[in-house]
């Protein structure tokens, strides 16, 4: 499979404690974006690597989250001291910079829930 | 106000119906223009794309894009159960940053 794949598929956990999740991006992919979903609602922005470089950055990315990507290929999210209101579907997806702007590949999400 | 925003239906026709689903967005300086698909459990795909305005065709799917009213369409002709999924609407100022609608529930009933 040659596709956007995120590790784990779901994670459950307490509150208070730290999750990080695993993308890896369609292999000659230079952009990577991560987005969170919440149930009824669209894809929401977090933040985006052009290679190893994290380019942007959304307001909603408190500083309990931080991303890598460190060599320019898998990218993770980490979530510190997790809330209740952490939970939802991290969307990674990657891209070409110099392709289709908009043509997102998107990987099937890791799903968070916060007890 | 938000970037765009989306009816979030649900939507339930007939197989064979036309669909009409649109999202209205809050800045004319907004140029990517894309509509994707999610189905249950799964990420969203992208299935149209527009730049600037105008229509673009495939297949069953038209996108049109009206920029002097900032409102973006898409219309699936002759529709299937097979196309019953969620429907985003995504807009975008520089092609970096991607801002998504809430998306329209849609059912299609044989």
């Amino acid at each position: 499979d040659t596709g956007v794949s995120q590790d784990p598929r779901h994670k459950i956990t307490k509150r208070g404690q730290n999750v990080t999740f695993r993308c890896d991006p369609i292999s000659e992919h230079n952009r990577l974006y991560w987005y969170r979903q919440t149930l009824g609602q669209g894809p929401e922005f977090l933040t985006y690597f052009q290679n190893e470089a994290q380019l942007e950055k959304s307001r909603l990315l408190s500083d309990r989250f931080s991303a890598e990507r460190p060599k320019g290929s898998f990218s993770t999210l980490e979530i510190q001291r997790t809330e209740q209101g952490d939970s939802a579907m991290y969307l990674c997806a990657s891209s070409l910079a110099q392709g289709l702007a908009g043509e997102l590949f998107f990987g099937e999400g890791s799903r968070l829930t916060v007890l | 106000q938000k970037e765009v925003e989306q009816d979030p239906g649900p939507l339930s026709v007939p197989e064979g119906a036309i669909v009409s689903l649109n999202c209205t967005y809050s800045n004319s300086a907004f140029q990517y223009f894309m509509w994707y698909r999610q189905y249950s459990r799964k990420g969203p795909e992208l299935l149209m794309y527009t730049y600037s305005s105008g229509n673009k065709e495939d297949g069953r799917f038209t996108a049109q894009v009206d920029k002097s009213s900032k409102y973006i369409s898409l219309f699936i002709r002759d529709s299937q159960p097979s196309d019953s999924a969620t429907y985003l609407c995504a807009i975008s100022y520089t092609g970096n940053q991607f801002y998504f609608g809430t998306g329209t529930s849609l059912t299609v009933i044989p």
